[in-house]
């Protein structure tokens, strides 16, 4: 389940099923999206991104859905691993800055 | 082999002190940040910097100043540190400023200012 307020929002997930993980940008004239993972004591890397003029995009394991309707932009990693266990920004290219959401938690159960 | 490398990677200092994180990135790419992460893990921009001139410089102290000697290169010197400077930095970089490119982070530096 998620939880929000002053905690990071967690999402726990049984190992080998699928995730998703959302993300609400702000900015409906932003025309790049870009999903980053960040493990435990490291950087954010980059995952995947998607050109505001396609709604779907689909990486090695992972998938990037794009509803521009309601400015929604959510990551969905297939048979998910304890690897995948990090805290996942979605992000959005708006008047030629990046804009960073929160952050959401992955926990991975086994 | 790494791309964005800084240097170091943890900063324990006393109130009042000046200390300075270097970065470096060997992917020849033209812009290069300074991002400041809280214990919320939210990320905040601080700088950014294109061949070697500031293009955006957010609302930091001016105690903060950031140095590019030349685009390979993106130091930031803290003067005058405060409590409220602990947090994690990173270093970034990518192709283009206005183009579509990711960045690229490096591991950050955990600053603990006491």
């Amino acid at each position: 389940g998620e939880s929000v307020g002053l905690h990071l929002p967690t999402l726990s997930v049984q190992e080998g099923d699928n995730s998703i993980i959302n993300c609400a940008y702000s900015n409906s004239a932003s025309d790049y999206f870009i999903w980053y993972k960040q493990e435990s004591g490291k950087g954010p890397q980059f995952i995947i991104d998607i050109r505001s003029n396609m709604d779907k995009r689909q990486g090695q394991r992972v998938t990037v859905l794009l509803n521009k309707t309601v400015k929604h932009l959510s990551l969905q990693i297939a048979a998910t691993q304890p690897g995948d266990s990090a805290v996942y920004f979605c992000a959005e290219k708006s008047n030629y800055q990046l804009i960073w959401g929160a952050g959401t938690k992955l926990i991975i159960k086994p | 082999d790494t791309a964005v490398s800084q240097t170091p990677k943890y900063l324990v200092t006393q109130m009042g002190n000046d200390k300075s994180i270097k970065c470096e990135q060997n992917l020849g790419h033209d812009t290069m940040y300074w991002y400041k992460q809280d214990s919320k893990k939210f990320l905040k921009i601080m700088f950014s910097y294109n061949n070697k001139e500031l293009i955006i410089n957010e609302t930091v102290p001016n105690r903060f100043s950031p140095k590019s000697p030349d685009k390979a290169h993106l130091n930031l010197h803290i003067n005058s540190l405060e409590l409220g400077d602990s947090a994690v930095y990173f270093c970034a970089s990518s192709q283009a400023t206005l183009s579509n490119s990711p960045l690229h982070f490096g591991n950050g530096t955990r600053l603990t200012v006491t």
